[in-house]
């Protein structure tokens, strides 16, 4: 199957700072990818579906200028999330399709403590 | 809005025995469903897909069911291993047709 990689795979930073985390399609252009964030114990939720070359769809109650996206090639997409605090820690998961309607290829997965 | 219910949030059975997962969902007629399985600190693997007009699928030890009048898709896993220990997603596509939406997952326990 096609590979999504994610980069890193863990990450801690300070409350207050900016963390990005990377998305790449490795053998297949991804016009859109989707970043989920995962609670323990929870399910993934939806975040937001990024659109190479135009601006990113958030889904309800994601704060956009808290989780900035960028999709500027077909292949990478970022997530940064900016002044980070406790809260925001969770596991950040990406996502993205070969085609519409088929399966979706999981990045390994980002571990966010913000401390 | 859409619902996506996944009953058991645990399920623990024998080396050999058939894991019978549910999935069931309401106020949403989709056209495909979509099963994943999650090992701990991973991303989702996807497992099988079936589509509306599918009555059942099957990949290897895999099977799936989708019945759109209950509103419901059963994963049976057969003869299943201690490598079955995962958590298992079934996963739709929200209503938009922009995304996949997941349901809490169940958490398979094989024991040797």
């Amino acid at each position: 199957g096609a590979v999504v990689s994610q980069h890193p795979s863990r990450v801690i930073c300070k409350s207050g700072t900016s963390v990005k985390i990377e998305c790449r399609s490795l053998d297949f252009q991804a016009t859109t990818m989707f970043w989920y964030r995962q609670f323990p114990k929870q399910s993934l939720m939806l975040m937001a579906t990024s659109n190479e070359g135009s601006k990113a769809t958030y889904e309800q109650g994601v704060e956009k200028d808290k989780f900035l996206i960028n999709h500027a090639s077909l292949t990478l997409s970022t997530l940064t999330v900016t002044s980070a605090h406790p809260e925001d820690s969770s596991f950040y998961i990406c996502s993205a399709r070969v085609q519409e309607n088929t399966e979706a290829f999981f990045g390994q997965g980002t571990r966010l403590t913000v401390v | 809005s859409q619902k996506i219910e996944q009953n058991s949030e645990a399920l623990n059975i024998q080396e050999g025995k058939t894991a019978t997962l549910t999935c069931n969902y309401t106020n949403y007629s989709p056209a495909y469903l979509q099963w994943y399985r999650q090992d701990p600190g991973r991303g989702p693997v996807f497992l099988l897909l079936i589509r509306e007009n599918e009555k059942e699928k099957r990949k290897e030890r895999l099977k799936v069911t989708f019945d759109t009048t209950l509103k419901q898709s059963l994963f049976h896993i057969t003869a299943s291993q201690p490598a079955d220990s995962a958590t298992y997603l079934c996963a739709l596509r929200n209503q938009a047709g922009t995304a996949l939406i997941f349901g809490k997952g169940t958490t398979l326990s094989v024991s040797s």
